[in-house]
């Protein structure tokens, strides 16, 4: 099984800062990497697929990059509705998904 | 509008059973492969099952197999999970994810408790 960490599991930035989100794997993903948004009581939105394609709809703000082992999720300016719980998944293992235990990202 | 619905779920004892189903509408449902995603209360995602478009193709992760049965009606535009033998870990919301590569739209999910 592919494990997923991510880190930290909590960061506290105030809206305008940059965040920086990691996803690390067990094993290379290569680039078979999504990363998803879930705020209180609802589901997982797909934000970024393959590692730094934005999915549709998605702002300009949100990026992705890395390759093999290593992924970072990148919000260049947080807005008020960016606090959220974030998670990464692989697909390298398809369709054995696995998930990152979750970023949670705070209001400071 | 892409939607996906899920209903059945609730309360059930240690080793009952339920089931779960899933409503698509908005797209041609039976053009894609569909997933099972469960959380349980305060905790992560873990991937449950998987069925292909045509519904010959299935996979289930190992803490289900053997108990949990995925299945599709393309003539519905449904999906479905038949849970036996639930256990207390079996807690979560459940949520019908659509996949076209990746998983790119999910449902509000269903409440599943194992309870006595």
């Amino acid at each position: 099984e592919i494990v997923l960490t991510q880190s930290p599991a909590t960061l506290s930035l105030s809206p305008g800062e940059r965040a920086t989100l990691s996803c690390r794997a067990s094993q290379s993903v290569s680039s078979f990497l999504a990363w998803y948004q879930q705020k209180p009581g609802q589901a997982p939105r797909l934000l970024i697929y393959d590692a730094s394609n934005r999915a549709t709809g998605i702002p300009a703000r949100f990026s992705g990059s890395g390759s093999g082992t290593d992924f970072t999720l990148t919000i260049s300016s947080l807005e008020p509705e960016d606090f959220a719980v974030y998670y990464c998944q692989q697909r390298s293992n398809w369709p054995m998904y696995t998930f990152g235990q979750g970023t949670k990202l705070e209001i400071k | 509008e892409v939607q996906l619905v899920e209903s059945g779920g609730g309360l059930v004892q240690p080793g009952g059973s339920l089931r779960l189903s899933c409503t698509a509408s908005g797209f041609p449902f039976s053009s894609y492969e569909m997933n099972w995603v469960r959380q349980a209360p305060g905790k992560g995602l873990e991937w449950v099952s998987y069925i292909s478009s045509t519904g010959y193709t299935i996979y289930y992760a190992d803490s289900v197999k053997g108990r949990f049965t995925i299945s599709r009606d393309n003539t519905k535009n449904s999906l479905y999970l038949q849970m036996n033998s639930l256990r207390a870990e079996d807690t979560a919301i459940y949520y019908c994810a659509r996949e076209i590569s990746m998983i790119d739209v999910w449902g509000q999910g269903t409440m599943v408790t194992v309870s006595s």
